[in-house]
């Protein structure tokens, strides 16, 4: 079992680019939440995947969107760039019939870079 | 979202208990108290979680107050790889929305 993979693992990009991040759940599970780690600063939630639809968000801007495929693997989008979107993007997973949604797997992040 | 309280740095003697508190007073009464430590460079990683029972697992265990407006994190035999900053989080029930504070930031003394 691979746990929870994410792709790339650091991206560098320019002010007002856009971003796709990607993240392969752990096998088996079936919901998947988006985290951003600034340095120094604990994950802050974004939003989290389940049914392929969006259940639960945290306090970030329309910039960032996300989608869930029907093989429960997501995307991360972040549209016009800021310098402060510099951060950890952490994929995590959970759920499923043989797990538990207590008990969140996280992914090794994909560190982006905002020039 | 219940707010927590906890220390940001403690330190231990290898091979020592530790225990690590946090203050959650907020908390609602449908709130489960999740633990979550994160190593250096790596993502976070689960250890236990609890509604109002103490909890066992292989990693630590968990006390959580009667009033369940505070809980204990235990480690009972600290090791360098526990080395890590520790989060305490009060979790809503339905699809587990997480939300990380700043944590204990726990060094490990050989």
């Amino acid at each position: 079992d691979a746990g929870v993979t994410q792709s790339p693992t650091h991206l560098i990009k320019t002010r007002g680019q856009q971003v796709t991040l990607r993240c392969s759940p752990k096998s088996g599970h079936d919901t998947v939440s988006w985290y951003q780690q600034a340095l120094g600063q604990g994950p802050q939630f974004i939003f989290q995947y389940y049914e392929e639809e969006e259940r639960q968000r945290g306090n970030f801007p329309d910039r960032f969107s996300g989608h869930q495929f029907p093989n429960y693997s997501s995307e991360l989008n972040v549209n016009a760039l800021l310098l402060g979107d510099s951060a950890l993007y952490l994929c995590a997973s959970s759920g499923g019939r043989q797990s538990s949604y207590n008990e969140q797997f996280f992914g090794p992040g994909t560190r982006l870079t905002v020039l | 979202d219940a707010k927590t309280t906890q220390p940001n740095s403690m330190e231990s003697n290898e091979e020592e208990p530790v225990h690590l508190p946090c203050n959650h007073s907020t908390i609602s009464g449908t709130d489960y108290i999740h633990w979550y430590r994160q190593l250096p460079s790596q993502g976070p990683e689960y250890v236990i979680h609890g509604l109002t029972s103490n909890v066992n697992n292989r990693m630590a265990s968990l006390a959580i107050a009667e009033d369940r407006k505070s809980s204990t994190l235990i480690l009972h035999r600290a090791t360098l790889r526990d080395a890590a900053v520790y989060y305490c989080i009060p979790t809503s029930g339905g699809y587990q929305k997480v939300t990380f504070g700043t944590g204990t930031k726990l060094q490990v003394i050989p």
